[in-house]
């Protein structure tokens, strides 16, 4: 069975922080696929990223960067000088190559940064 | 035109009426799904469809009716709901099987749904 924990319910920072948001995993299959999907208050998931079980490199995307390790089974994502427009719940999900179409979703962390 | 597009993005009925939540995407995807999400619950995933055929339901209560006439549109239609029922339900479209599927999904916006 897969399981993703995100730990953090709530966080509130005030604008120009950095934040990272927690992401753990459990999953028995040897490829899998990782991701964080963000949802402003308008509702829709946007994708964010996606990172393959086998590379382990870690990403940056302009304010965003994602820290992937096999090791502890863990997968932040860390956004530097934060802004308001970055008040969203962010979600982490895991889906395996025995069933790539079924992603398994943590509960979210809602995110909130205050000017 | 946005990737996934989902119609009524708000809908009020009463627990006789049936309606029905459309989505539709223009990204060539072979895969769709249903998602509900409620306040204060995870997501949930409700139905899978694969090139037109559904191949997966999470044990979903029979009021909720599903229905893929083809890969770039999926319905869902609804009759007898429950108040508990009120929730946003999310389309969501990937690449499907043969596509080189590696998971990520393309979300609409999403239809509020409250059962009165």
């Amino acid at each position: 069975a897969q399981k993703v924990t995100q730990a953090q319910t709530e966080i509130s920072v005030v604008e120009k922080e950095d934040v990272t948001l927690d992401c753990v995993y459990e999953t028995r299959d040897t490829t899998y696929y990782l991701f964080w999907y963000k949802q402003p208050p308008s509702g829709e998931l946007v994708f964010l990223i996606r990172r393959n079980s086998f590379d382990e490199q870690n990403e940056i995307s302009g304010r965003y960067s994602w820290n992937f390790q096999k090791s502890t089974s863990s997968f932040n994502f860390t956004i530097t000088a934060s802004q308001v427009v970055d008040s969203a719940v962010y979600f982490c999900a895991l889906s395996g190559n025995t069933n790539a179409g079924k992603s398994t979703f943590g509960d979210g962390t809602t995110l909130t940064v205050k000017p | 035109e946005t990737g996934v597009t989902q119609t009524p993005r708000h809908l009020v009925m009463g627990m006789t009426n049936k309606k029905s939540l459309k989505c539709e995407q223009h990204l060539g995807h072979n895969a769709m799904y249903w998602y509900k999400q409620s306040a204060k619950k995870p997501l949930e995933l409700m139905f899978v469809y694969n090139f037109k055929e559904q191949t997966e339901n999470n044990s979903v209560p029979s009021r909720f009716s599903p229905e893929c006439p083809n890969s770039s549109h999926l319905f869902l239609h609804l009759h007898t709901l429950q108040p508990e029922d009120s929730a946003l339900y999310l389309c969501a479209s990937s690449q499907g099987p043969g596509q080189g599927r590696t998971g990520e999904l393309f979300f609409g916006e999403g239809s509020r749904l409250t059962v009165l």
